[in-house]
């Protein structure tokens, strides 16, 4: 099946920093979603982003889908960002199930 | 307009007993996703659903675990004779449609705990 492989593992940084996590996977995609899953637990949708360009206030992400890559961009990073960051994929021609990567844990110190 | 609700948020059972866990999707939404995240892992997909109907079981163990989504009232996953092993977070995600670019929303997940 199709791999997801997201880096860094973890990311430690200052708040007001900026940083860019990546999502590499192996197949075509229909589907590509970024979360992020606050320190209590919850899933939070950030972007559905199979292709192209998308900016949501502080963060924005790019999907290269010939290159099969996504980043994800944080700007100015504030203590709120902490968490564990998922890129999901839906492969093409599939069925509708998420494969999820293994995550990037970030954590943005004052 | 409310979300993906799940409950209960948390669950605490012990060796042998059953565990039934309970998923409203958004409204309108018919698609329903159960997924489970263990420990210090990403999610992994269970099943898909639609209305009375399971779409794809690839991700359920074989033994124990079944799940439902009937005509009336919310989805169920239902784990009989729970071990420690299942301990995890059960993650319901539901979407409109099941054309590809549909987006899908997570509920805030039930916390299963097994003594």
């Amino acid at each position: 099946g199709i791999q997801v492989e997201q880096s860094p593992p973890d990311l430690i940084l200052q708040e007001g920093a900026n940083s860019t996590l990546r999502c590499n996977f192996s197949d075509s995609v229909n589907n590509l979603q970024w979360f992020h899953q606050n320190p209590w637990g919850q899933l939070i949708n950030l972007f559905y982003i199979p292709s192209g360009t998308k900016q949501n206030g502080r963060l924005s992400a790019t999907t290269v889908a010939t290159e099969r890559y996504s980043l994800l961009y944080i700007s100015s990073s504030q203590t709120t960002d902490s968490g564990v960051y998922f890129c999901a994929v839906a492969p093409a021609g599939g069925a509708q199930k998420l494969v999820f990567g293994q995550g990037t844990r970030l954590t943005i110190n004052p | 307009n409310a979300g993906v609700m799940q409950n209960p948020r948390h669950l605490v059972r012990r060796r042998g007993q059953e565990a039934r866990l309970r998923c409203s999707p958004m409204k309108g939404h018919s698609h329903v996703y159960w997924y489970r995240q263990l420990p210090e892992e990403g999610l992994k997909f269970m099943v898909y659903l639609q209305k009375e109907n399971i779409i794809d079981e690839s991700g359920m163990p074989k033994e124990r675990f079944s799940a439902e989504f009937p005509k009336e009232g919310p989805s169920i996953l239902r784990i009989q004779q729970v071990v420690r092993g299942d301990s995890a977070a059960y993650f319901c995600a539901s979407s409109r449609s099941y054309s590809y670019q549909e987006t899908q929303y997570f509920g805030p997940g039930t916390r299963l705990l097994v003594l």
